[in-house]
This record gives C-alpha cells, sequence and structure tokens, in this order.
C-alpha cells in the first residue's frame, strides 16, 4: 500500500524557513517523479515543485522559485521541501504527491493527508 | 503560469449528468495529452479521478469520463451520485515542463 506522510509544517514568522519532509512507502520510491502542492485555506490547489526519480532534475513554480528547493534522498525514501523567506501567502496546506511517471510531473496518483505551515500577515 | 479556467459551481440531481470545463492554451491543455482530473472532499486530499484526458485509474467508477478538443478538456460525471458532491480540480503538464491546475469546481448534488 502506497504511503505518504509529510512532517515539518508549523508556525513560522514572515522572512523566516521551514523544511518539510515527505516519507514514502508502498513503492519503488526512485522510480518516479515525486511533487509538492498546497492548498491555501478556502483555496484551490497550485503546483509548487516536482523532482525526478533520480533527482536530477527539479521544477518550480513561479510563486516559489528562488525561494525554494526540493530535493530527494532515495536512500530514505524521503523528498524534501526547504522553504525560505516565507511570505503571509504561503500559509496553507501542503501536500506531498507521487507522479506516475519518472521523470515528468503530470499526474498524481496518491497524495499525502497534508501538513499545515502558517506564516502570519 | 495561470490557473486554468473552471466554472467556480455545477450542479445536478441524482441520476442526471454534468460535464465540467477546462479551459487552458495551446501552451498546456492544447499542447499535450497530459490533463488529468481530482475529486477532493472537504477536509481531505485530492484524489485522482483521470489521467492523460480520459484514462481512468483502477477502482474509479466509470461513470466518470473525460475529453479534449483544442484548449479545453472536460470531465462528465453520469448517473450521479450523492457521493460525488465534492470540489474537482483539473490540471496540465505545460509547456514549462511545469503543472498547473485549474480553480476548482464545486459540484453540487441537488
Amino acid at each position: 500500500e502506497v504511503q505518504l506522510l509529510e512532517s515539518g509544517g508549523g508556525l513560522v514568522q514572515p522572512g523566516g524557513s521551514l523544511r518539510l519532509s515527505c516519507a514514502a512507502s508502498g513503492f519503488t520510491f526512485s522510480s518516479y517523479a515525486m511533487n509538492w502542492a498546497r492548498q491555501a485555506p478556502g483555496k484551490g490547489l497550485e503546483w509548487v515543485s516536482g523532482i525526478s526519480g533520480s533527482g536530477g532534475s527539479t521544477y518550480y513554480a513561479d510563486s516559489v522559485k528562488g525561494r525554494s528547493t526540493i530535493s530527494r534522498d532515495n536512500s530514505k525514501n524521503t523528498m524534501y521541501l526547504q522553504m525560505d523567506s516565507l511570505r503571509a501567502e504561503d500559509t496553507a496546506v501542503y501536500y506531498c504527491a507521487k507522479d506516475r511517471k519518472r521523470t515528468t510531473v503530470a499526474t498524481f496518483d496518491y497524495w499525502g493527508q497534508g501538513t499545515l505551515v502558517t506564516v502570519p500577515s | 503560469q495561470s490557473a486554468l479556467t473552471q466554472p467556480a459551481s455545477v450542479s445536478g440531481s441524482p441520476g442526471q449528468s454534468i460535464t465540467i470545463s477546462c479551459t487552458g492554451t495551446s501552451s498546456d491543455v492544447g499542447a499535450y495529452n497530459y490533463v488529468s482530473w481530482y475529486q477532493q472532499h472537504p477536509g481531505k486530499a485530492p484524489k485522482l479521478m483521470l489521467y492523460d484526458v480520459s484514462n481512468r485509474p483502477s477502482g474509479v467508477s466509470n461513470r466518470f469520463s473525460g475529453s479534449k478538443s483544442g484548449n479545453t478538456a472536460s470531465l462528465t460525471i453520469s448517473g450521479l451520485q450523492a457521493e460525488d458532491e465534492a470540489d474537482y480540480y483539473c490540471s496540465s503538464y505545460t509547456s514549462s515542463s511545469t503543472l498547473v491546475f485549474g480553480g476548482g469546481t464545486k459540484l453540487t448534488v441537488l
């Protein structure tokens, strides 16, 4: 059974940093791209970042480019999102999602339950 | 990276069919067949309902179907059931090797 468990969310002051983690199990982690998506309170989904199965290719939404770094440790079956210079508009539930493919960020067939990041205004 | 355009809300009675549209551009929906649809119930994580425009993952009811014409993709739910009431999001791969979601559609089963 595929399981994705996010952690690392919490309250952080504007300008601060946070590292989110996503621990995966139930599939061959290195064979699939992984992604982060977020959902602000009462709002829609927003894709944040993706990383290929090998970790050699990374992708970012314009809203976080330059402020965030996605990475993965295939030996630990874990993906990370380092977020810096956090702003109030980064407040959201952050979801970890598995892609159906190894290299592209296109289809998320499994999602975690999310971790809440709060940046007060 | 502008969001794909979806109607804010749609509604239908049990047993009826509804269609939700998802309009993008020639750089996303119109360029690739990597359109997906997700269902999200309140307080829950999204669930994949369709991928690659019209493919259903294992376990998803065949009442859910998808299509695409030009820059617009569509999700059709036939034989509407109370449990279908949820938010629905489309997504598309883009020419920038990124992904974009639609703004979401709230489906109400009357």
